[in-house]
């Protein structure tokens, strides 16, 4: 099983920008990665995912016009970037290794990286 | 848009059996995905497509998934399993992920 490790904790201000990034160890990204966020006590919330060798992200409706999701699969790593932020985007972002059975274009999380607390806040 | 319903809590008792339910309109023709979640720690995938388990997962868990309702059961629940468990889709459609509310699990 792949390990994912995130880059570590940020406090933004209110309008800014953040970047997130994900190094894959011991396998590899290929088959494509996600973001996953969790706000203080609420569920996940998929982003938006890629895969690198198609190097076109797909992101969620709500996330359309703010979010940015990259991939370098020559070094293992992936990045979310997430603009305008505002304190309802303080929260635990995860990144996580997507894979499907082949021939099915359904997809689960099978690694899952540690979590990068985002806090957003004057 | 697709929408998937899991009540917010459960509890049972040590040694006993849990069930979660993932509700979704013809559920049953999705494939579902569950992750297990213990405080300050990331997801875990316990079951994917519908049944199958990682290796490491227990024995203990299984899945099953028919009509509008898929379950996640745990047998012989430990104090271990006391936890978050979230159900997965793929909108195959929109080509997007989509998380269940999450089920909290208390092991009495």
């Amino acid at each position: 099983q792949v390990h994912l490790v995130q880059s570590g904790p940020e406090l933004k201000k209110p309008g800014s920008s953040m970047r997130v990034s994900c190094k894959a160890s011991g396998g590899t990204i290929t088959s494509g990665i996600s973001w996953v966020r969790q706000a203080p006590g609420q569920g996940l919330e998929w982003m938006g995912g890629i895969i690198p060798i198609f190097e076109v992200a797909n992101n969620a409706q709500k996330f359309q016009d703010r979010v940015t999701i990259t991939a370098d699969e020559s070094t293992g790593t992936a990045y979310l970037e997430l603009s305008s932020l505002t304190s309802e985007d303080s929260a635990v972002y995860y990144c996580a290794r997507s894979r499907s059975r082949q021939g099915r274009p359904d997809r689960y999380f099978d690694s899952w990286g540690q979590g990068t607390l985002v806090t957003v806040s004057s | 848009s697709y929408v998937l319903t899991q009540p917010p809590s459960a509890s049972v008792a040590p040694g006993e059996t849990a069930r979660i339910t993932c509700g979704g309109n013809n559920i049953g023709g999705k494939s579902v995905h569950w992750y297990q979640q213990r405080p300050g720690q990331a997801p875990v995938l316990v079951i994917y497509y519908d049944g199958d388990r990682p290796s490491g997962i227990p024995e203990r868990f299984s899945g099953s998934n028919s009509g509008n309702t898929a379950t996640l059961t745990i047998s012989r629940v430990e104090a271990g399993d006391e936890a978050d468990y979230y159900c997965q889709v793929w909108d195959v459609s929109s080509d997007h992920g989509l998380f269940g509310g999450g089920t909290k699990l208390t092991v009495l």
